[in-house]
């Protein structure tokens, strides 16, 4: 049973324009929230979090919101460039120090030129 | 610091035969994890261990995975024996503040079992 879910397996976008990934997680009790970025061949790395006490958070280009009434969450990177072609996995964890943080599956993202 | 180190980076191995993945977190790091990655169904989170020690191992698939983690600076995981099901990327990752710290990753270990 998925705890985190990210429904679009893959999103294209006009490079300039915004994009929007999407998640949705099932229990309410998660505290802290995350994305993160995967080029091909490579590990994933942190890009953005947001915890929730907050409903927004943005670092440049990138913008995490939080629902927690809705228990969703989004990414936005305006404006898209051809680097941000990639896989975005959506994690979620606790505040607790043994808590796990868990991935969703993914979406792979292309920037159309 | 050179980040987190992974090998062998990738793998083929018959069916039935054992397989052991390294690791090596970032120096400091307190936190280590194992997950594994595959189509249906993305990132898994196997085993992770703090100050050395496994906290939870409920993602371990079946008595064929164990970790070990002997020190601080290195971490296995093993398959024995392996399955064709058991083909995936292999990540292991380390944090200095779990759960809520940022994860570093390593390159991952692509194992293909025949």
């Amino acid at each position: 049973d998925q705890q985190v879910k990210q429904n679009s397996p893959s999103l294209s976008v006009q490079e300039g324009r915004i994009s929007i990934l999407n998640c949705d997680y099932t229990n309410s009790m998660f505290d802290y929230f995350l994305w993160y970025k995967k080029y091909p061949a490579e590990g994933p790395t942190f890009l953005i979090s947001i915890s929730s006490i907050k409903d927004k958070n943005e670092d440049g280009r990138f913008t995490v919101f939080l629902n927690k009434s809705a228990k969703h969450l989004s990414l936005h990177i305006v404006p898209s460039q051809p680097g941000d072609s990639a896989v975005y996995f959506c994690a979620v964890t606790g505040m607790n120090r043994d808590d796990k943080i868990i991935f969703g599956k993914g979406t792979r993202l292309h920037i159309l030129p | 610091d050179a980040g987190v180190i992974q090998s062998p980076r990738h793998e083929v191995t018959e069916m039935g035969q054992e397989v052991t993945l390294r690791c090596k977190p970032i120096s400091g790091h307190d936190y280590l994890f194992w997950y594994r990655q595959t189509m249906m169904r993305g990132l898994e989170l196997l085993i992770y261990f703090n100050n050395n020690v496994p906290i939870d191992d409920s993602g371990m698939p079946e008595d064929r995975f164990s970790a070990k983690m002997p020190n601080a600076s290195f971490s296995t995981l093993k398959i024995q024996p392996s399955e064709p099901r058991d083909s995936a990327v292999y990540f292991c990752a380390s944090s200095l503040a779990a759960p809520w710290g940022e994860l570093f990753f390593g390159e991952g270990s692509r194992l293909t079992v025949l």
